[in-house]
């Protein structure tokens, strides 16, 4: 029972356009939400997250929204770069904070 | 600051083999979790920790157990190796219980049981 959503497994843009990667959970209990980029070959690192008393959280290229109502998160990237390419994870947590839960991951490729 | 460290980075199990990957943290982080993540699909969280002496059931522990003696350890026990368990094993840790939190992952362990 997949509680988080990437329906979308890969995704390719064009350098300087602006990347739009999709994220869906069906549990409304979730309240906070992070982005992972991963590499090949190495573990993901954090990117940016969002709580659920926002609805947008912004750091230089990248913005995550949120929508609440719908269940939805996005992360846009601009303008996208060729290092951008790489799988990207959304994660979600309930208010206690001990369980991430993973989407199966959208992978970016940036074309120069 | 070394952050999350694993150890093997690869190793290959014969099915019904036994063995330990390690994982440890320099950061003071009392949240510690391993994760699995198999061809295509996202991170399953296979057991968590949120202090020494405590660790808890995630979405897929059959087959694994799990100690935390220290807080900077975190090792991951797989008995009875299966096919099944090939898979690329996370380790991570966070603060934990707060806003704000995140996770840091370690680099992780490539696992072939043939």
């Amino acid at each position: 029972d997949q509680q988080v959503k990437q329906n979308s497994p890969s995704l390719s843009v064009q350098e300087g356009r602006i990347s739009i990667l999709n994220c869906d959970y069906t549990n409304s209990m979730f309240d906070y939400f992070l982005w992972y980029k991963k590499y090949p070959a190495e573990g993901p690192t954090f990117l940016i997250s969002i709580s659920s008393i926002k609805d947008k959280n912004e750091d230089g290229r990248f913005t995550v929204f949120l929508n609440k109502s719908a269940k939805h998160l996005s992360l846009h990237i601009v303008p996208s770069q060729p290092g951008d390419s790489a799988v990207y994870f959304c994660a979600a947590s309930k208010n206690n904070f001990n369980k991430f839960y993973f989407g199966s991951g959208t992978k970016l490729n940036v074309k120069p | 600051n070394a952050g999350v460290t694993q150890t093997p980075k690869f190793r290959i199990l014969k099915i019904g083999q036994s063995m330990t990957l390690q994982c440890a943290q320099d950061m003071n982080h009392n949240y510690m979790y391993w994760y699995r993540q198999d061809p295509g699909m996202g991170l399953k969280l296979i057991y968590y920790s949120v202090g020494a002496g405590i660790t808890d059931k995630g979405e897929v522990p059959n087959g694994y157990n799990v100690s935390r003696s220290t807080t900077e350890d975190f090792p991951l026990r797989l008995e009875l190796a299966a096919p099944s368990q090939t898979s690329v094993y996370f380790c991570a840790s966070s603060y934990g219980g707060s806003t704000g939190n995140t996770i840091y992952f370690g680099e992780g362990s490539w696992l072939t049981v043939v």
